[in-house]
């Protein structure tokens, strides 16, 4: 069984300031974990993950994560939020031998001016 | 545009009527997925495919849905009967067949039961 807990509802940061959005997960065997960014009435859209290799991944628009196996996070870090970032993130985890994702239930993050 | 495409954006519907959602994948994607999202949640597994074959079904999938994907192209996913539990955005993802790839995702089809 694999799942995925995203503690924060809801993240709210300056612009400037630096955002995370908390990540926990739970898998059988080796995770490859994805972090998704979802706008209003959109698709996902990819923004990095972690296969194997460095623990500190880096994707798109200024987005990082680390993943950490000994806590089972996969914590997603800009160092200066924009307010185009505000949207709603999901972190996901699929197991080595499978193909499907398991998403939390979601992160809404609102970077005020 | 080469990204996931999903047809119709948008569908309301009477409860009891039968509707049919279709996805374009991206096209050298040999595996595509079902995912169903509800307000509030994130996106729950419902099926996926390998080129035509349908190779896992979630226990959400009851049997009033059906989903094909013949000749490996383009992907259907009907749902028949429909209830009000049913409303909820359908999302259709592709990706290569090779483990260590992303998920590419289309804009999703919401759907309305009335």
């Amino acid at each position: 069984a694999q799942s995925v807990a995203q503690p924060e509802d809801q993240v709210n940061v300056a612009e400037g300031n630096p955002l995370t959005v908390k990540c926990t997960y739970s898998v059988s065997g080796n995770p490859y974990l994805f972090w998704y960014v979802q706008y209003p009435n959109r698709g996902l859209q990819f923004l990095l993950k972690y296969i194997t290799g460095d623990n500190l991944v880096k994707g798109s628009y200024g987005f990082e994560a680390e993943f950490n196996k000994s806590q089972t996070s996969f914590h997603l870090k800009k160092p200066s939020a924009l307010v185009s970032d505000s949207a709603l993130y999901f972190c996901a985890v699929r197991d080595y031998g499978d193909y499907k994702l398991s998403f939390g239930a979601g992160t809404t993050v609102t970077v005020r001016a | 545009d080469t990204g996931v495409s999903q047809d119709p954006r948008h569908k309301i519907t009477k409860r009891g009527q039968n509707v049919t959602f279709r996805c374009d994948p991206i096209s050298e994607h040999n595996r595509l997925y079902w995912y169903r999202q509800t307000l509030g949640q994130g996106p729950e597994f419902l099926t996926y495919f390998q080129n035509e074959a349908q190779l896992e079904k979630s226990r959400l999938l009851s049997d009033r849905f059906s989903a094909e994907r013949p000749k490996g192209s383009f992907s259907t996913l009907e749902i028949q009967r429909t209830e009000q539990g049913d409303s909820a955005m359908y999302l259709c993802a592709s990706s290569l067949g090779v483990r260590n790839t992303e998920a590419f995702f289309g804009q999703g089809t919401r759907l309305t039961v009335v």
